[in-house]
């Protein structure tokens, strides 16, 4: 099965700066998605952005954006403006494509400093 | 527009009893999934469906089983609650394989 790998446990950004939360995954198939979601305090689970294996361009929405690179199987997801509310825990996740096995890495705790 | 619909949200067991948590969805997704959180560990899948009639086991399917006898509603059985069972579950389905999960708001469970 496919594994994900958050190394970060915590991290602490300043207000109005950029941040990257590091992801890494494993697998031997080459048809796959990488998401990565917010969860805050409050709990729910919020999606934030897809980039499928076939992707040439590196996924983008908003102030989000996933720096792909899949020679590396690496999926960062990189915040750019920080803001107070970006305060939460973030998941990188991945699910192959015809399958619905959605695996979750152990997430990263990010804190904006006003 | 209600989504993925959890119930409860919260629950205390006793060792050994039974329960069911419901989920159901009401944007005609294929795919559904169960979750399990405990701190420090993120999200693990505990069973999935790609179709009404066809499960499958996740990374840690034991002591809990489901079915998927139509496509809006995937429930969760514990069969003999475990303290260790203590965590809050998710549940969340999705369109496709390409595309974002949509989950529950989760079920907090505890057993003593």
């Amino acid at each position: 099965a496919q594994k994900i790998t958050q190394t970060q446990p915590g991290m602490f950004v300043q207000e109005k700066e950029a941040v990257t939360l590091d992801c890494t995954y494993d697998t031997s198939d080459p048809s796959y998605g990488l998401f990565w979601y917010k969860q805050p305090s409050s709990g729910e689970m919020i999606f934030l952005i897809y980039q499928g294996s076939y992707d040439q361009q590196n996924a983008t929405e908003g102030r989000y954006s996933l720096n792909f690179q899949k020679a590396r199987k690496s999926a960062n997801l990189v915040i750019s403006a920080s803001q107070l509310g970006d305060s939460a825990m973030y998941f990188c996740a991945m699910r192959l494509l015809n399958n619905n096995d959605m695996r979750f890495g152990a997430g990263t705790r990010l804190t904006v400093k006003p | 527009n209600a989504g993925v619909t959890q119930t409860p949200k919260f629950q205390v067991l006793k060792t050994g009893q039974s329960m069911t948590l419901q989920c159901a969805q009401d944007m005609n997704h294929e795919y559904m999934s169960w979750y399990r959180q405990d701190p420090g560990m993120g999200l693990r899948l505990i069973h999935y469906s790609v179709g009404a009639g066809i499960t499958d086991q996740g990374e840690v399917p034991n002591g809990y089983n489901v079915s998927r006898s139509t496509t809006e509603d995937f429930p969760l059985r514990l069969l003999s609650a475990a303290p260790s069972q203590t965590s809050v579950y998710f549940c969340a389905s999705s369109y496709e394989d390409y595309t974002e999960a949509f989950f529950g708001q989760g079920t907090r469970l505890t057993v003593v």
